[in-house]
C-alpha cells in the first residue's frame, strides 16, 4: 500500500496562477481532509469529504475549490493563488468518522505564491 | 466545539533530563486526544492518542500522557530527552463522531541540547 499520495511536493505559483494539489489513497478510506499549516498556527482543516460526490468545508475554505468524484482522490484546488495561500498543505484519510481511528497523513505540499 | 490550548509555544531541555509538553483542552463531549510529532521539514507523524479507556496512554519512543478531566489536561511526558526527539509537537482534539476533523493546537517547539 502507498497510503496517502501528495502531489507536487513543492510548487512556486505567481500571484493568478491556479493549479490543483492533487491527494491519493489506495486503502479504501471514506473520509478525506485537506490541511494547511502555518508558522505558529497548527494546522487548520480546510475541506473534507465524508465520501464520493460528498464535501463540506472546514475552518478555512477560502479561496480553495474541492471535489470527490472517486473514493481514491481528492484534489484541492486554487483558482487564483494569493501570497497569502502560501503555506505547506497536508492530505488525510480515515476509514471511519469515530474518532480513535487511524489518520493517515500525506508527506506535505510546500506551496509558494509570489 | 472542541479545541486545545498548548501553553508553551518553545521548550528547551538538555539531553537525558525530562520532557514536560504542556495541553489543556475544551470539549463538551468526551473528546479523543493525539499527540503529534513533525520533524523538520518532514510529515506528521502519530505519538500517541485517548479515546476514553485507560487515562494513561504509552506511545512511541518512550512519550506518555495521562488524560486529566479533571484538569482538562493532556500533557506529553518522556522520562529522559533525546537529541532525535527535537521536533514540533502538536496536541489535537477531535469530536468522538467526527474523528476525520482534528484540530490542532499551535505547537510546540522542543530544543534538545546536549
Amino acid at each position: 500500500n502507498a497510503g496517502v499520495t501528495q502531489t507536487p511536493k513543492f510548487q512556486v505559483l505567481k500571484t493568478g496562477q491556479s493549479m490543483t494539489l492533487q491527494c491519493a489513497q489506495d486503502m479504501n478510506h471514506e473520509y478525506m481532509s485537506w490541511y494547511r499549516q502555518d508558522p505558529g498556527m497548527g494546522l487548520r482543516l480546510i475541506h473534507y469529504s465524508v465520501g464520493a460526490g460528498i464535501t463540506d468545508q472546514g475552518e478555512v475554505p477560502n479561496g480553495y475549490n474541492v471535489s470527490r468524484s472517486t473514493t481514491e482522490d481528492f484534489p484541492l484546488r486554487l483558482l487564483s493563488a494569493a501570497p497569502s495561500q502560501t503555506s505547506v498543505y497536508f492530505c488525510a484519510s480515515s476509514y471511519s468518522r469515530f474518532s480513535g481511528n487511524t489518520i493517515y497523513f500525506g508527506e506535505g505540499s510546500w506551496l509558494t505564491v509570489v | 466545539a472542541q479545541s486545545v490550548t498548548q501553553l508553551d509555544s518553545h521548550v528547551s531541555v538538555s539531553e537525558g533530563t525530562p520532557v514536560l509538553l504542556r495541553c489543556n483542552y475544551s470539549s463538551s463531549y468526551s473528546p479523543s486526544l493525539f499527540w503529534y510529532v513533525q520533524h523538520p521539514n518532514k510529515g506528521l507523524q502519530l505519538l500517541l492518542k485517548y479515546t476514553s479507556a485507560a487515562t494513561l496512554v504509552k506511545g512511541i519512543n518512550g512519550f506518555e500522557a495521562e488524560f486529566k478531566k479533571s484538569e482538562t489536561s493532556f500533557h506529553l511526558t518522556k522520562p529522559s530527552a533525546h537529541m532525535s526527539d527535537a521536533a514540533e509537537y502538536f496536541c489535537v482534539v477531535s469530536d468522538q463522531n467526527s474523528g476525520y476533523a482534528l484540530n490542532f493546537g499551535k505547537g510546540t517547539s522542543l530544543l534538545v541540547t546536549p
